[in-house]
């Protein structure tokens, strides 16, 4: 069945550092990809998506790159605010749609 | 615009209850989701409805757990007999149509604990 590996948190970061949350996956067929974003309080948020090998998504700083020969799609931001204190889940969806997820990553940005 | 809706936000169930979940997608979208989250785990799929019809429903984790939408919009999560197993969060998500590029608007979520 599909599963999504990504790296274990929590996370601390001091502000404009560098981020990477890995992330890889198993899936059969060829599943689109996502990160998801939880802010304190909310619900979850797509932030951004790739649909096939090669394509980059991008979005409030954030990138990450559909790697099918490392079944990859880690998330960059070169520097991170304190607003991006968060939870990121990285997912993938095939077929129908439904969504496989990873458990999370805490990420906490101090000034 | 709405968004998705869900209620309540929190429910206490004692153990042997049975409760109901509510979810009201984005109007117009065709697709509703219904995912389990547990204490610092990601989604787990539960059901999937086109409309008013039920897809799937692989990831029901028992014959207690059941779920309708019985007019293609709203759609309702009932839990039989619930066991402290059950305490999730039990998020809704809704999208245009079954294209597995379609991004999933998700709801707030309904915390469910049962003592």
């Amino acid at each position: 069945g599909n599963s999504v590996t990504q790296m274990e948190g929590p996370v601390t970061l001091s502000e404009e550092a560098f981020l990477t949350i890995n992330c890889t996956y198993t899936a059969t067929g060829y599943p689109s990809l996502f990160w998801y974003v939880q802010y304190p309080g909310e619900g979850l948020q797509l932030l951004l998506k790739a649909t096939k090998a090669d394509d980059k998504g991008s979005n409030k700083g954030f990138e990450a790159t559909y790697r099918k020969e490392t079944t990859s799609f880690h998330l960059e931001k070169g520097s991170v605010q304190v607003s991006d204190s968060a939870v990121y889940f990285c997912a993938l969806s095939t077929g129908a749609g439904k969504s496989t997820f990873g458990d999370g990553t805490t990420l906490t940005v101090k000034p | 615009g709405a968004g998705v809706s869900q209620s309540p936000r929190y429910k206490v169930a004692k153990r042997g209850q049975d409760v109901a979940l509510r979810c009201d997608p984005i109007s117009g979208h065709v697709s509703l989701f219904w995912y389990q989250q547990a204490l610092g785990q990601g989604p787990e799929f539960l059901t999937y409805f086109q409309n008013e019809a039920q897809l799937d429903k692989s990831g029901l984790p028992s014959d207690r757990f059941f779920a309708e939408r019985p007019e293609g919009s709203v759609s309702t999560l009932k839990i039989q007999r619930t066991q402290q197993e059950d305490s999730a969060v039990y998020l809704c998500a809704s999208n245009r149509r079954d294209r597995d590029y379609n991004e999933q608007f998700f709801g707030p979520g309904t915390r469910l604990t049962v003592l």
